[in-house]
């Protein structure tokens, strides 16, 4: 069965400097897609970033980045540059693509970003 | 198509109520799924369809809770007599699907249900 780990439950960071969310995963399937969510106080989840399984170049979408280690089945994100506004909730998510499975997350990260 | 609604946002009801909630996805995606989402916690499956057949239920949709979705297009997540425990944020989300790939989800605002 397919499972997400985030271990840290919060992380602060100051304004303008780089950070890295950690993710690992456990699955089976060799087909796979590894997601990152954002989710303010307001709840609703925005979609980051996705890696594929067999992506080969880390994916990068704007400050976001994800350092993807398939033999450590870690997909970490990394937010260069914080801004107030990144403060939130971020969730790690992934989904087994043979089995076509739904989306399972992780416990999540909190970010506050301080000025 | 602005997005996946839900309504209400909130809701509170007194133990024992039942309460039913919308999902109104993107026109057309043809999955649709509902999350549970407690204080801390990462969203966790319930049920999701794809067009009206409801293909995957989760073992925390209890027998109290069920899910349709008439025609394809709108859901409902009803809960019946509902228990403190069923206090949570519930998240809808949808998505595209064709020849195997899915093409992302797109969460909903979601409801936030207390019980009292």
């Amino acid at each position: 069965a397919q499972k997400i780990t985030q271990t840290q439950p919060g992380m602060f960071v100051q304004e303008k400097e780089a950070v890295t969310l950690d993710c690992t995963y456990d699955t089976s399937d060799q087909s796979y897609g590894l997601f990152w969510y954002k989710q303010p106080s307001s709840g609703e989840m925005i979609f980051l970033i996705y890696q594929g399984s067999y992506d080969e170049q880390n994916a990068t979408e704007g400050r976001y980045s994800l350092n993807f280690q398939k033999a450590r089945k870690s997909a970490n994100l990394v937010i260069s540059a914080s801004q107030l506004g990144d403060s939130a909730m971020y969730f790690c998510a992934m989904r087994e693509f043979r089995g076509n499975t739904p989306l399972v997350f992780g416990k999540g990260t909190r970010l506050s970003v301080i000025a | 198509d602005t997005g996946v609604s839900q309504d209400p946002r909130h809701k509170i009801t007194k133990r024992g109520q039942n309460v039913t909630f919308r999902c109104d996805p993107i026109s057309e995606h043809n999955r649709l799924y509902w999350y549970r989402q407690t204080l801390g916690q990462g969203p966790e499956f319930l049920t999701y369809f794809q067009n009206e057949a409801q293909l995957e239920k989760s073992r925390l949709l209890s027998d109290r809770f069920s899910a349709e979705r008439p025609k394809g297009s709108f859901s409902t997540l009803e809960i019946q007599r509902t228990e403190q425990g069923d206090s949570a944020m519930y998240l809808c989300a949808s998505s595209y699907i064709t020849r195997g790939v899915d093409y992302g989800y797109t969460f909903g605002s979601g409801t936030r249900l207390t019980v009292v």
